[in-house]
């Protein structure tokens, strides 16, 4: 199962924010909360990813709270080509020492990007 | 820089057939994850391949197989085809600890 709860849907206006929220209460110290979106029948395209420190690149910025049991992904200038399904994962830890391991997604959160 | 590519894009198969899908991982990654999307899902982990050996794998039947090739490349097998098996196929490089990167899925049609 998902580790993460995040609300089926959200509206947005066009040129405004757009704030999506995640709960991860479970979350393992060395698990790493990522973001993902997918576009209607496209492949997950990856967005950002964070321990604990919060992250910024060109998409977007994600803000983890400091007790690291929810997060908050940005973007800041949201577009009509936003409109997607916004997956938050936490990438389990591995047996092996690494943190490779795979990706449990859940329902996502379809955000509609309206003019 | 060619991301994650897959082939072929679309097929159909009759139950009971066996189907393989294909995956050419980013430049310069190691890792190869297989998913499956059931229509309103999200993609499921079926397994990971890295340096030729399943290094994990999800709760998925051993009709459900797979293979590295030495230039990283990956394959999915399914075998005795069932209608539920009709989905959107999803691989996924990575590279050491890096995000792993999808491609656009192969759209598996049972009939």
């Amino acid at each position: 199962d998902a580790k993460t709860t995040q609300p089926p849907s959200m509206d947005c206006a066009e040129g405004r924010a757009a704030n999506l929220p995640c709960n991860h209460s479970t979350i393992s110290g060395n698990e790493y909360v990522y973001w993902y979106r997918q576009i209607h029948s496209q492949g997950p395209q990856y967005i950002i990813h964070g321990l604990k420190n919060n992250e910024t690149n060109e998409m977007a910025s994600l803000i983890i709270t400091e007790d690291r049991k929810s997060s908050t992904l940005i973007l800041p200038h949201a577009t009509l080509r936003d409109t997607a399904v916004y997956y938050c994962i936490v990438r389990v830890s591995t047996n092996y020492g690494g943190s490779q391991g795979n990706l449990i997604f859940g329902k996502g959160t379809k955000l509609s990007v309206k003019p | 820089d060619a991301g994650v590519t897959q082939s072929p894009t679309h097929l159909i198969k009759t139950r009971g057939q066996q189907v393989t899908l294909r995956c050419s991982p980013k430049s310069g990654h190691d890792t190869v994850s297989w998913y499956q999307q059931a229509l309103g899902q999200g993609p499921q982990f079926i397994f990971q391949y890295y340096e030729e050996e399943e290094r994990q794998r999800g709760n998925f039947p051993d009709r459900f197989s797979g293979h590295q090739f030495p230039n990283y490349s990956s394959e999915l097998n399914v075998n005795a085809l069932l209608l539920g098996d009709s989905a959107l196929y999803l691989c996924a490089s990575s590279l050491e600890d890096g995000p792993p990167y999808f491609g656009s899925g192969t759209r598996l049609t049972v009939v």
